[in-house]
């Protein structure tokens, strides 16, 4: 199986400022990775996928980056409705996995 | 726009078998994945499985053993079978439209549905 490993686990910021949450994968998958966001009681809704390419509806404060092994999901300028947990899933072979996941709080 | 609905019994008693249905409105059933994700409360999420709209599934061998997802295309729904349940399959139980060439990213999600296995 490949291990999806995010950092932070946790991490408190304010409106406006800039975040980067990071994925970093067991083994190569090369770009086969979404970024989701999960808001408490709610599904998750994709914002990423293929590394860097965001879903549509989404806002152009999201992006992402990263190829291999290392990706990084940035919100350029957090937003009171980004406060949420953020998760990575790769599927580039099974069995499809998620990192461990990230909760952005409020600072 | 891929609406999915889900239902099924939301108490269960060890080693009862959890079933789940999720059926699937205004979108095309083939040519996708239909999986089913479970995350429990405040942990994260984890892929069961899925069946393609041919009929193939693919599951997680943490769960093979245990798990059945079949599929009713004239009634665009699929189901999740879960035998031999322990307190540690407490979860919210998610069905989710896979999307992709070989392998599927989630695009669409239900709305889970909370089973508690308790004796």
């Amino acid at each position: 199986d490949i291990q999806m490993t995010q950092s932070p686990s946790t991490l408190s910021a304010a409106v406006g400022d800039r975040v980067t949450i990071t994925c970093r994968a067991s083994h190569s998958i090369s770009s086969w990775l979404a970024w989701y966001q999960q808001k408490p009681g709610k599904a998750p809704k994709v914002l990423i996928y293929k590394a860097s390419t965001l879903e549509t509806g989404v806002p152009s404060r999201f992006s992402g980056s990263g190829s291999g092994t290392e990706f990084t999901l940035t919100i350029s300028s957090l937003q009171p409705d980004d406060f949420a947990a953020y998760y990575c899933q790769q599927y580039h072979s099974y069995p499809l996995t998620f990192g461990g996941g990230t909760t952005v709080e409020i600072k | 726009q891929v609406q999915l609905q889900q239902w099924g019994a939301g108490l269960l008693k060890p080693p009862e078998t959890l079933s789940l249905t999720c059926v699937v409105h205004g979108g095309s059933f083939g040519g996708h994945y239909w999986s089913w994700i479970r995350q429990p409360p405040g942990k994260g999420l984890e892929w069961i499985g899925e069946i393609h709209h041919s009929g193939s599934t693919n599951y997680n061998p943490a769960l093979e053993s245990r798990v059945t997802i079949s599929l009713d295309t004239s009634k665009n729904q699929f189901s999740l079978n879960l035998t031999s349940l322990t307190a540690a399959d407490t979860a919210v139980y998610y069905c989710a439209r896979g999307i992709g060439v070989v392998i599927p990213r989630f695009d669409s999600w239900g709305q889970g549905v909370l089973v508690t296995v308790s004796s």
